[in-house]
């Protein structure tokens, strides 16, 4: 079946613009996390959905950065005025629930931003 | 909260040989680990996990070994192929059904 998708999967803009990035979860997941990967690094968690529940938004590294989700379909991690330090890939996983117990997360591919 | 510490952050192996990476955790309460391996360009894909009440799961050359008492488990790759070549990552499922990642290690295989 398919699998998490992110576009755009490259993403250039000017520092101070507006950017929006899409995930598409695998269908049923009801669990969506996103997180940010710098060049080199490991991954940061950034935001958590699950279900109908309130967003756990505890990774989100300032309030320049928001994220939607509406019930268990596609969410849009939108940046505000993005700063040059807003350059990384934004990673999308998603997690479903089978025979009563949490499975694994899986990834998309990413959209590596850069900010000039 | 947990923490996840990896090692070693980067390891260079001779084809062929065994590759052995490292994490330690600090929640008692923590009983799932998955390994993920990431691709340049691509994101991180499930290898292998285990959980907490198993010691040791091993799928074809990849092996995951857990040492409760401990507090750490280890990522075990015998027969190591150019292919195996990646970042590969290391978590630990908190009390709240998060992952805590570990830093990551780049697994170079020599030819």
């Amino acid at each position: 079946g398919a699998g998490v998708s992110q576009s755009p999967s490259n993403k250039v803009t000017e520092k101070g613009k507006d950017v929006e990035l899409r995930c598409d979860p695998i269908s049923g997941h009801t669990a969506l996390y996103w997180y940010r990967q710098r060049l080199g690094q490991g991954l940061e968690f950034l935001i958590y959905f699950q279900g109908n529940s309130a967003p756990d938004k505890s990774g989100l590294p300032s309030d320049r950065f928001s994220a939607e989700r509406t019930g268990e379909s596609v969410s849009t991690l939108t940046i505000q005025r993005t700063q040059q330090e807003d350059s990384a890939v934004y990673l999308c996983a998603s997690r479903g629930v089978a025979d009563g117990s949490n499975q694994p997360q899986h990834f998309g591919d990413g959209t590596r931003l850069s900010i000039l | 909260g947990e923490n996840v510490e990896q090692h070693p952050s980067t390891l260079s192996v001779q084809e062929g040989d065994s590759a052995v990476i490292k994490c330690t955790y600090s929640d008692s309460a923590s009983n799932y680990f998955p390994w993920y391996k990431q691709e340049l360009g691509k994101g991180p894909q499930l290898i292998i996990d285990i959980r907490s009440n198993v010691g040791e799961k091993k799928d074809q050359r990849i092996a995951v070994t857990l040492n409760k008492t401990a507090k750490h488990f280890s990522l075990h790759i015998t027969e190591t192929q150019p292919e195996d070549s990646a970042v590969y990552f290391c978590a630990a499922r908190d009390s709240n059904y998060q992952l805590i990642w570990g830093a990551g290690t780049k697994l170079i295989i020599k030819p």
